[in-house]
């Protein structure tokens, strides 16, 4: 157990729709980050945010959105649902957000869009 | 541009040694990271190297080679726990911050 807890962990839903993914980072984690794994592409990163603010931003779309709460748990929200969405969805959490080789990975949402 | 080279499938018997190599193409080099997946889970953190030579956590072994710009982990007595997916990774610079960009991962079937 890493301690970064991930809510729900499968979510189905339809073409169109939108969606809210939830991670808690670790106690006394800063940082946040936000992967994308499907069969194809592999692990991609999203989106990173450090105590509330965004830091990096990786191949996410325009129709996805993340923030980081005071209380540092972020979510991610997906809007406009197509197919190609359906992936497994990973959050990290590590201490700094100049040291993200070491990170610790929540258990993932699977996102299934029909 | 940025790249991360490591083979898709190995496979390798039971109490053997196996070693995944990773080739990277970056900018700005930090260090090697190696995560390993089992189908279905979340990527574990194993290793981080951030100077040349070999870093030794029990069965698990992770080089790196900054000047051949390649490094590698070395399984020993496998197990068949091991089977699982590994990724090397190297940090980014992204905006005011770093990430990780993930190779496309080696396969390890370890078989009785």
């Amino acid at each position: 157990d890493s301690g970064v807890t991930q809510t729900p962990k499968h979510l189905i839903t339809a073409t169109g729709q939108r969606v809210t993914l939830r991670c808690s980072p670790r106690s006394g984690d800063l940082s946040v980050y936000w992967y994308q794994q499907s069969l194809d592409q592999g692990l991609q990163f999203l989106i990173h945010y450090y105590n509330g603010e965004e830091r990096a931003k990786g191949n996410i779309l325009e129709r996805f959105s993340a923030q980081q709460f005071p209380d540092l748990h972020s979510e991610l929200n997906l809007s406009s649902l197509e197919l190609g969405d359906s992936a497994l969805y990973f959050c990290a959490s590590s201490v700094e957000a100049g040291s993200p080789d070491t990170q610790y990975f929540g258990p993932g949402t699977r996102l299934t869009v029909l | 541009g940025q790249s991360l080279e490591q083979p898709s499938e190995v496979t390798a018997v039971e109490g053997a040694i196996v070693q995944i190599n990773c080739t990277y193409q970056t900018s700005g080099f930090y260090g090697l990271s190696w995560y390993q997946q089992h189908d279905g889970g979340a990527p574990t953190f194993l290793s981080y190297n951030a100077l040349d030579g070999l870093e030794e956590t029990g069965r698990f072994s992770s080089f790196l080679s900054r000047s051949d710009s390649y490094g590698y982990l070395l399984l020993q007595e496998l197990q068949m726990k091991d089977s699982a997916s590994y990724f090397c990774a190297v940090r980014v610079h992204s905006n005011s911050g770093y990430a990780l960009n993930f190779g496309k991962g080696t396969s390890l079937l370890v078989t009785p």
